[in-house]
């Protein structure tokens, strides 16, 4: 069966640091990968998305992930966090019309 | 522009009662989805619909649950005989027709938080 696992529930960092989220995923067939962000008291948007092509992709506030076919992997990462980066990640699959989600991973921004 | 529309916010019940969340999804969005968030859990599907084919109903967590599109347009999740661990945050989302080639993204709503006591 198809899986996404968050390894991290909570992740702190101080600002101005690097950070990683790790997504690992398990499926038998090609998917679609996506990072969604929810910000405090707002609803979940899309931060990036890898279907095809290269398997480094950014989004538009710094953020980028990699596709990593051989270790199952779609981690998210960014070079230097701000305190506006406070949120909750979601890290999703596609399989056809399916969307699976996993359990996301909140990130804490320290002063 | 409107995004998707989810009411109510927040409805509180008792246990054994029926509940009725509603969604109005994004003009043109053809495909439409529910999830429900329980306190620190990931998201988990409960359905999806795609224009006039049938919905995809295998997420939906027992017979109590059911939900009902009509055409295009709003969507109702019904849960009858409501109990305690269906206390969570209802979300629904919309998107245009899936294309694999584009990927299209969900469209998401507040939510309705749900608690039975």
């Amino acid at each position: 069966a198809q899986s996404v696992t968050q390894l991290d529930s909570q992740v702190p960092v101080f600002e101005e640091a690097p950070v990683e989220l790790r997504c690992n995923y398990s499926s038998s067939v090609s998917v679609y990968l996506f990072w969604y962000v929810q910000y405090p008291n707002q609803g979940l948007q899309l931060l990036l998305k890898y279907l095809s092509g290269s398997t480094l992709v950014e989004s538009i506030n710094g953020f980028e992930a990699e596709f990593n076919k051989s270790q199952t992997s779609f981690h998210l990462r960014k070079p230097s966090v701000h305190i506006s980066d406070t949120a909750e990640y979601f890290c999703a699959l596609s399989l056809g019309d399916k969307i699976i989600f996993g359990k996301g991973t909140r990130l804490h921004i320290l002063p | 522009g409107a995004g998707v529309s989810q009411s109510p916010s927040n409805k509180v019940t008792e246990k054994g009662k029926d509940v009725e969340l509603r969604c109005d999804p994004i003009s043109g969005h053809t495909a439409l989805y529910w999830y429900r968030q329980r306190l620190g859990q990931g998201l988990e599907f409960l359905i999806y619909f795609q224009g006039n084919s049938a919905p995809d109903k295998s997420g939906l967590p027992s017979d109590r649950f059911s939900a009902e599109r009509t055409g295009e347009s709003v969507s109702t999740l019904t849960i009858q005989r409501t109990q305690q661990e269906d206390s969570a945050v209802y979300l629904c989302a919309s998107s245009l027709v899936w294309d694999r080639g584009s990927g299209s993204p969900l469209h998401f709503g507040n939510g309705t938080r749900l608690t039975v006591t």
